[in-house]
C-alpha cells in the first residue's frame, strides 16, 4: 500500500515559496500521486495530482522525483491564505487509495 | 452542481444513543468514503463504498455501519454512541476507479458525544 511521509509541520513567510516535501516509497507505478489541502474548520480540498512529469495549475506546481518515490508541492510565493494542512496521498485502488497520512501543518508568518 | 452535501453540520448526542449522519452527492460518483477527523489529527477512514449495494472497512470501522443503496447517498450509521467517537466526520466521494480522480469533500459534522 502507498503509504505517504510528509513531516508534522513547517514554517515560512509571506510571499516567500514553500517547498512541502512527501515520501511515498512504496508507491506504485500507477497510481498519480494527489496533494490535499485542509483550511480550517473546512473539509479537504483537492489542489493537484501528476503521476510522472511535473504539474503546474492556478493553485501550486508538483515536481516529481524521477523514480516517483517522493514529490514536492511548490506554492510560489505563500500567503496568509495559504495557511493549512497540506496531505500528499499515493492514489492506488481500494482503501489504500483512499487513505491519508497526518499531513504538513503550514504556518505562514506575516 | 451542490457537489457533496453533509447533514447536519452539529450535533450532540449521549452515550448510548444512535444516530445517522447524511452525505449525498449529485456528481454521479461510484466511489463514496466517509473519514473521521480527531482534535490535531490527520483524516482516517472508516467505510468506503466502490458503488451502490457495495460497501468495505477501512482503517477504523469498529462501532459505525454503513449502506449504500443508491449512487447518491452513502449513510454513516453509530449505533450506540459513545465519547470516543466525537470528532469531526467527513464524506468524500469520487468518480470511477482510476487512480486518476481525485476526492471531492463534504464540509462535515461536528459530533460531540456527551
Amino acid at each position: 500500500d502507498a503509504k505517504t511521509t510528509q513531516p508534522n509541520s513547517m514554517e515560512s513567510n509571506e510571499e516567500e515559496p514553500v517547498h512541502l516535501p512527501c515520501n511515498h516509497s512504496t508507491i506504485s507505478g500507477t497510481d498519480y500521486i494527489h496533494w490535499y489541502r485542509q483550511l480550517p474548520s473546512q473539509g479537504p480540498e483537492y489542489v493537484i495530482h501528476g503521476l510522472t512529469s511535473n504539474v503546474n495549475n492556478r493553485m501550486a506546481s508538483l515536481a516529481i522525483a524521477e523514480d516517483r518515490k517522493s514529490s514536492t508541492l511548490i506554492l510560489h510565493r505563500a500567503t496568509l491564505r495559504d495557511a493549512a494542512v497540506y496531505y500528499c496521498n499515493g492514489m492506488g485502488g481500494g482503501a489504500d487509495g483512499l487513505t491519508f497520512g497526518k499531513g504538513t501543518h503550514l504556518i505562514i508568518q506575516p | 452542481n451542490a457537489g457533496v452535501t453533509q447533514t447536519p453540520k452539529f450535533q450532540v448526542l449521549k452515550t448510548g444513543q444512535s444516530m445517522t449522519l447524511q452525505c449525498a452527492q449529485d456528481m454521479n460518483h461510484e466511489y463514496m468514503s466517509w473519514y473521521r477527523q480527531d482534535p490535531g489529527m490527520g483524516l482516517r477512514l472508516i467505510h468506503y463504498s466502490v458503488g451502490a449495494g457495495i460497501t468495505d472497512q477501512g482503517e477504523v470501522p469498529n462501532g459505525y455501519n454503513v449502506s449504500r443503496s443508491t449512487t447518491e447517498d452513502f449513510p454513516l450509521r453509530l449505533l450506540s454512541a459513545a465519547p470516543s467517537q466525537t470528532s469531526v466526520y467527513f464524506c468524500a466521494s469520487r468518480t470511477g476507479q482510476g487512480s486518476y480522480n481525485e476526492q471531492f469533500f463534504g464540509p462535515g459534522t461536528r459530533l460531540t458525544v456527551l
